[in-house]
């Protein structure tokens, strides 16, 4: 069975501190796919990146980077410098399957608290 | 603005009632996706629809059903209300064809809340 793991329920930082959030997940599949989303006090979820089973290479996007490391099966998300709008729950899902289909399987998610 | 619509945004309504929430994908987007979000349950696929067919259904509840319209919108029907039911509904749509590939925008869901 796929699974998904946010250790971290909470994490609080103070402004322009860098912090990392961690995701573990379990599957059988050999192609998959690895999201992390963000849900800020609003309440929408907002798609952050998406990565597959077959690429290994991290990414940076600003401030944002993913650390992707098929070996502990881990894809984790760091955020350099915090800033106060950084506050908001974030979720790491997995999609994968041999039905072939979208549903996304999500952690419990993250909250993450930066103050000023 | 993920250009996913969702309404209502809130909805309070009693046991025992019947709602529907409507969901309008992105433009383009053939696959729309319902999911719950709960305090104890956090968040739960509960169904898939590709171009208007059924293509996976996750832990719904046989009080729930769903469908998609030829415009492509979709609408959750949730009957028989119970307090439990009391979540964030949310939907999604993707471009392609509802494939493990594909990346999902959600809307801004709809707040239900069972009294």
């Amino acid at each position: 069975a796929q699974k998904v793991t946010q250790a971290q329920t909470e994490i609080s930082v103070v402004e322009k501190e860098d912090v990392t959030l961690d995701c573990v997940y379990e599957t059988r599949d050999t192609t998959y796919y690895l999201f992390w989303y963000k849900q800020p006090p609003s309440g929408e979820l907002v798609f952050l990146i998406r990565r597959n089973s077959f690429d290994e290479q991290n990414e940076i996007s600003g401030r944002y980077s993913w650390n992707f490391q098929k070996s502990t099966s881990s894809f984790n998300f760091t955020i350099t410098a915090s800033q106060v709008v950084d506050s908001a729950v974030y979720f790491c899902a997995l999609s994968g399957g041999s039905s072939n289909t979208g549903k996304l399987i999500f952690g419990q998610g993250t909250t993450l608290q930066v103050k000023p | 603005d993920s250009g996913v619509t969702q309404t209502p945004k809130h909805l309070i309504t009693a046991t025992g009632q019947r709602v529907t929430l409507r969901c309008s994908p992105r433009s383009g987007d053939l696959s729309v996706y319902w999911y719950q979000q709960s305090l104890d349950q956090g968040l739960q696929f509960l169904i898939q629809y590709y171009n208007g067919e059924e293509r996976a259904k996750g832990n719904i509840l046989e009080r729930f059903s769903a469908q998609q319209f030829p415009d492509l919108h979709s609408e959750l029907n949730l009957s028989s209300l119970e307090l439990g039911d009391s979540a964030l509904y949310f939907c999604a749509s993707s471009s392609g064809t509802g494939a493990v590939t594909d990346t999902q925008y959600f809307g801004p869901g709809t707040r239900l809340t069972v009294l």
